[in-house]
């Protein structure tokens, strides 16, 4: 079993759809970084974690530490958001992160 | 500002042939990563330096894999020779902070072994 699971693994959306990804770990970390990954492309850093909630434009990241989950949400989808949204967690005083194998989304007009 | 830079973005090569790649980080980034990531999984940790130091290099297969980073700032990561199972992304990313802050990636560079 990964450390770092992701659901779901594949998501088609329309336009305008509200998009939730989930990511849930099974060790105690000192923090969570929501990626985004283009197809071709490089990765970008979306959000880093540690506790509650975060929010960027169409973007919301939350995290609960006592349930070992997050969810980064999606608001008025758009099919430019398509790409692959990886969770990685940082496991406890550990330098090293942990990658999930990432959600695949696709908007669709 | 510019971001962390990878060269090639593509390389095709033959296997029992050498490749290097290279990365430019931030600007004052101490932390850099090599990241190898295959088709449709998460990148896997290469070696993390904190300034000129090596400070992980545990998943490196140092049989075939080299990498420097000499004065801190630049690195390169070497294969010799690359075999079939090579195939993949490589990544870089750098930190600001000692191993703990938001990590910044490049392009990446894709490796193709014939």
């Amino acid at each position: 079993k990964n450390e770092v699971e992701q659901s779901p693994q594949n998501l088609t959306a329309q336009e305008g759809e509200f998009i939730t990804i989930n990511c849930s770990y099974s060790v105690g970390i000192s923090a969570l970084h929501w990626l985004q990954q283009h197809p071709g492309g490089g990765i970008v850093s979306l959000f880093m974690l540690s506790s509650g909630k975060k929010k960027h434009g169409r973007l919301i990241a939350t995290i609960n530490i006592q349930e070992k989950h997050s969810s980064l949400h999606i608001t008025a989808s758009h099919p430019r958001d398509s790409a692959v949204y990886i969770c990685a967690v940082r496991p406890g005083t550990a330098s090293k992160l942990t990658f999930g194998t990432g959600t695949r989304l696709q908007v669709t007009l | 500002e510019a971001g962390v830079v990878q060269s090639p973005r593509y390389k095709i090569i033959e296997k029992k042939q050498p490749v290097a790649f290279w990365c430019n980080p931030i600007s004052g980034h101490n932390t850099l990563y090599w990241y190898r990531q295959n088709l449709g999984q998460g990148p896997e940790l290469l070696i993390r330096y904190e300034n000129e130091e090596a400070v992980d290099d545990s998943q490196l297969p140092k049989d075939r894999f080299s990498a420097e980073r000499l004065k801190g700032v630049d690195s390169t990561l070497k294969i010799q020779p690359a075999e079939l199972g090579d195939s993949a992304v490589y990544l870089c990313a750098s930190s600001p902070f000692l191993a703990t802050g938001e990590l910044f990636f490049g392009e990446g560079s894709r490796l193709t072994v014939l």
